[in-house]
């Protein structure tokens, strides 16, 4: 039972272009919601959050967008820089889940100069 | 600078020979979590401590045991490894766990441990 999704496993990005990475979940009871940044042998770095009670967060080149009716959120990257290039985690905590972090699969991200 | 540092970064132990694997933070941090991550695959939370409190995931094998001993340590202990074990062991630390409903609360993590059974 996934309770956070991430359809796509890749995307490539021209440089310069706006990417967006898209995750999806199941759990109404989630509030708070992370994505994260991993390099490979490096662990996660958090990159941005949002609370539910929020439906867009800003910082920098990336903003989050969350759609609770569609229980879908959103990344994106503007503009995209090949040092972006990484693997892209969302994450949900909430609920009954105590401070767990509820991960996705992860998105691969190409950004091609 | 390091916040999160995990040793060692790479472990090769073999199938049945007890490991121990560390985190340490200078973060001060009151929560630490230990995540399973097993290639292409999400991040599994294993356990965390809440201070000195220790709560196990339910589906978290009794292979895989924590030691907290003090804020800034927190250690994993493997019994007896075996070949489905191989994975990468993720260390994270939290400042609190979430009081209120969208109040969440940002999780730091460590380079890793990438942990091979013979």
């Amino acid at each position: 039972d996934q309770q956070v999704k991430q359809n796509s496993p890749s995307l490539s990005v021209q440089e310069g272009r706006i990417s967006i990475l898209n995750c999806d979940y199941t759990n109404s009871m989630f509030d708070y919601f992370l994505w994260y940044k991993k390099y490979p042998a490096e662990g996660p770095t958090f990159l941005i959050s949002i609370s539910s009670i929020k439906d867009k967060n800003e910082d920098g080149r990336f903003t989050v967008f969350l759609n609770k009716s569609a229980k879908h959120l959103s990344l994106h990257i503007v503009p995209s820089q090949p040092g972006d290039s990484a693997v892209y985690f969302c994450a949900a905590s909430g609920g009954n889940q105590g401070g767990k972090l509820i991960f996705g699969q992860g998105t691969e991200l190409s950004v091609k100069p | 600078d390091a916040m999160v540092i995990q040793n060692p970064r790479y472990q090769v132990t073999q199938f049945g020979k007890p490991v121990t694997l560390s985190c340490s933070q200078t973060l001060n941090h009151n929560v630490m979590y230990w995540y399973q991550q097993k290639s292409s695959q999400a991040p599994k939370l294993l356990f965390h401590y809440y201070d000195k409190d220790f709560n196990n995931e339910a589906d978290t094998p009794d292979n895989f045991q924590s030691r907290r001993p003090n804020t800034s340590f927190c250690f994993l202990d493997i019994r007896s490894p075996g070949l489905g074990d191989a994975a990468m062991y993720l260390c994270a630390t939290s400042r609190d766990l979430p009081r209120l409903a969208g109040d969440g609360e940002t999780q730091y993590f460590g380079p890793g441990t990438r942990l091979l059974v013979l």
